[in-house]
């Protein structure tokens, strides 16, 4: 069974403040995908970022970055100077890779919500 | 880009009723799923479907939901009696093979569907 655990329930920051999004992981798949996705008001779910389980690289774009850790089954994401748009829930989901040559069964956290305060 | 499109953005319906969710997904796609989010709360898998049989359902897709791909372009889901708890965003989805990237996600969401069960 698979499980993402997002600690945090709600964050705020004040503008320009850099925030780290906590994302822990458990699967008995050994290799496997996780994502990152960004939840604003209107609803719909916005990709960030897909890792594979093998490349283990820190990722950086633009204000964004994430640090994988495979030995702590860890995959956080950091917001650099934080803005107001930034504003939303994300969430971190797991997929096996096993599952066939294309095919996802994404299982996600239950979120966290940030603000991001003017 | 192309995009996976769901239609209604919103449908409300009385409970016992029957309820079509629609979705187009992107046209060279071989993988759909359907996903929800019930308010407030995290996304669920519901059901994944490939080469016209579905091919992974969670628990929580029982007998009241169906799904189909009717034609070479939509792809639907179907709750035959609704309940209140039913109540939820709907999310379609779509994904073909292939690596990707690390921004650039085979897997592609809709826009959802808010259903609303009274």
């Amino acid at each position: 069974a698979q499980k993402v655990t997002q600690a945090q329930t709600e964050i705020s920051v004040v503008e320009k403040e850099d925030v780290t999004l906590d994302c822990v992981y458990e699967t008995r798949d050994t290799t496997y995908y996780l994502f990152w996705y960004k939840q604003p008001p209107s609803g719909e779910l916005v990709f960030l970022i897909r890792r594979n389980s093998f490349d283990e690289q820190n990722e950086i774009s633009g204000r964004y970055s994430w640090n994988f850790q495979k030995s702590t089954s860890s995959f956080n994401f950091t917001i650099t100077a934080s803005q107001v748009v930034d504003s939303a829930v994300y969430f971190c989901a797991l997929s096996p890779s096993y599952s066939g040559a294309g095919s996802y069964q994404l299982t996600f956290g239950k979120g966290t919500k940030l603000s991001v305060i003017p | 880009e192309p995009e996976v499109t769901q239609t209604p953005s919103h449908q409300v319906t009385q409970m016992g009723q029957e309820v079509i969710l629609r979705c187009v997904p992107i046209s060279n796609h071989l993988y759909f799923y359907w996903y929800r989010q019930i308010l407030g709360q995290k996304v669920e898998f519901l059901v994944s479907f490939y080469n016209n049989e579905i091919s992974e359902k969670s628990e929580i897709f029982d007998d009241q939901f169906s799904v189909e791909r009717p034609d070479g372009s939509n792809f639907t889901l179907k709750i035959r009696s609704t309940k209140l708890e039913d109540s939820a965003m709907y999310f379609c989805a779509s994904s073909q093979p292939g690596q990707g990237t690390s921004y650039n996600s085979p897997l592609h969401f809709g826009n959802g569907t808010r259903l609303t069960v009274t």
